[in-house]
């Protein structure tokens, strides 16, 4: 079985632009959710999506935004892109059927706003 | 809101010494506790999880124990090796399935 699936790997963007981030999860898989990590703020929940709709959501303003398509395939978007926003944004999946399911997660998407 | 608070590191071990990570959590309903380990240039990954007061989740040679009675899920080895430099989290999960993480450990175990 293929595993979690980031694109792009790495992405450089400057202030003021918008990027979108994809994450492809395990087949059958059906929640996916979104995670930033960096030095100082460790990982913090950015939502999470299931069977295409959105089921929780963090404390991120509202430029941060995602959705998921039939398929479960999600994508994240941020806009109006800031110097805080760069980070590593870790996809995970699992079939969430249960609480204590793990996480999947990805490889994540290095981004680095100039 | 539910949170996770873990030990502070870096945390610098010699091999074969024994490890002990600090990890509470919010007691909101009956989560379920997890470690994940993201070893340098890789994804996190699961180490071990307990779903319920006093389950010992253990792998790889870590252990940790759900104490409902201290809210805590401290991560043990008994002998660490190289391999296990690693960044360490503790999370929890409730049953709206949101994941809380811990801040992170960071621990490098020297030859």
């Amino acid at each position: 079985k293929a595993g979690v699936t980031q694109t792009p790997r790495y992405l450089i963007k400057t202030r003021g632009q918008q990027v979108t981030l994809s994450c492809s999860p395990i087949s059958g898989h059906r929640s996916v959710s979104w995670y930033q990590q960096t030095p100082g703020q460790g990982l913090q929940f950015l939502f999470e999506y299931f069977s295409e709709t959105q089921r929780n959501k963090g404390n991120f303003p509202g430029r941060f935004s995602g959705r998921q398509f039939s398929n479960s395939r999600s994508e994240m978007n941020v806009s109006t892109l800031e110097l805080g926003d760069s980070a590593l944004y870790l996809c995970a999946s699992s079939q969430q059927t249960r609480s204590d399911e793990k996480l999947f997660f990805g490889s994540g998407t290095q981004l680095s706003v100039l | 809101g539910d949170s996770v608070t873990q030990m502070e590191g870096p945390v610098t071990l010699s091999e074969e010494a024994f490890l002990t990570i600090n990890c509470t959590y919010t007691a909101t309903g009956y989560p379920s506790l997890f470690w994940y380990v993201q070893y340098p240039g890789e994804g996190l990954q699961l180490l071990l999880k307990a779903t319920k007061a006093d389950d010992k989740g253990s792998n790889k040679g870590f252990e940790a124990t759900y104490r409902k009675e201290t809210t805590s899920f401290h991560l043990e080895k008994g002998s660490v090796q190289v391999s296990d430099s690693a960044v360490y989290f503790c999370a929890r999960r409730g049953n709206d399935y949101k994941l809380s993480f811990g801040a992170g450990t960071t621990v490098t175990v020297r030859a």
